[in-house]
């Protein structure tokens, strides 16, 4: 059974362009969570969506960032406009409906880096 | 979500057990402790969790006092692949509540 899959894994950007980040989660797996992780610190929660729905994105920043989870295909990040202040590591996790511990698990990241 | 303090880093002797303390003086009734552990940056790994009995896996143990006010994650035969940022987090489970991380332990294995 696959894990969840991320990519690219390495992306790089100047200023202005778009940056598009892909998630696929584990087999089975109808939740997926973004979170973004700054050098030297933790995680930080950004998104939780269900398919076609966006259930929470409190952790989202205002402008610039979207994500979405359409009902075939992996869930998508994009950050419009990208900043310096964007390059870090990405990081996605899926969770089960019906999963009675609620973990989740986490893809590899994907690290931007804004030039 | 209640607030957990970890100590920013340890040293552990390869093949020994090492012991890692949280304290989350603040945590309510129906919040459950979970521990995650981050190798090199790469995604977090779920390790562990439990809401009040001590709880065992195949990667670690979990023993959380009586009071829930604090627990210990345990990893029996420590060895250099665990080296990693432990992250020890509380919150209630419910699916959709996303996990805070704050900054962890890393943990270090000597050998």
């Amino acid at each position: 059974n696959a894990g969840v899959m991320q990519n690219p894994r390495h992306l790089v950007r100047r200023r202005g362009q778009e940056a598009r980040l892909r998630c696929s989660p584990m087999k089975g797996h109808s939740h997926v969570y973004w979170y973004r992780q700054l050098p030297e610190e933790g995680l930080k929660f950004m998104v939780y969506l269900q398919k076609e729905n966006i259930i929470d994105e409190s952790g989202m920043p205002k402008e610039r960032f979207s994500a979405e989870f359409p009902k075939e295909g992996p869930s998508i990040l994009r950050i419009q406009q990208v900043v310096r202040g964007d390059s870090a590591a990405y990081f996605c996790a899926s969770s089960h409906l019906s999963s009675t511990t609620y973990e989740q698990y986490f893809g590899p990241g994907t690290r931007l880096t804004v030039t | 979500d209640a607030k957990t303090t970890q100590p920013p880093s340890m040293d552990c002797a390869e093949g020994r057990a090492a012991n890692l303390p949280c304290n989350h003086s603040t945590i309510s009734g129906n919040e459950y402790v979970y521990w995650y552990r981050q190798i090199h940056s790469q995604g977090p790994q779920y390790i562990i969790h439990g809401l009040k009995n001590n709880e065992t896996n195949e990667m670690a143990s979990l023993i959380i006092t009586e009071d829930r006010k604090s627990s210990t994650l345990i990893l029996p035969h420590a060895t250099l692949r665990d080296t990693a940022v432990y992250y020890c987090i509380v919150r209630v489970q419910e699916t959709g509540n996303q996990f805070y991380f704050g900054t962890g332990t890393s943990l270090t294995v000597i050998p």
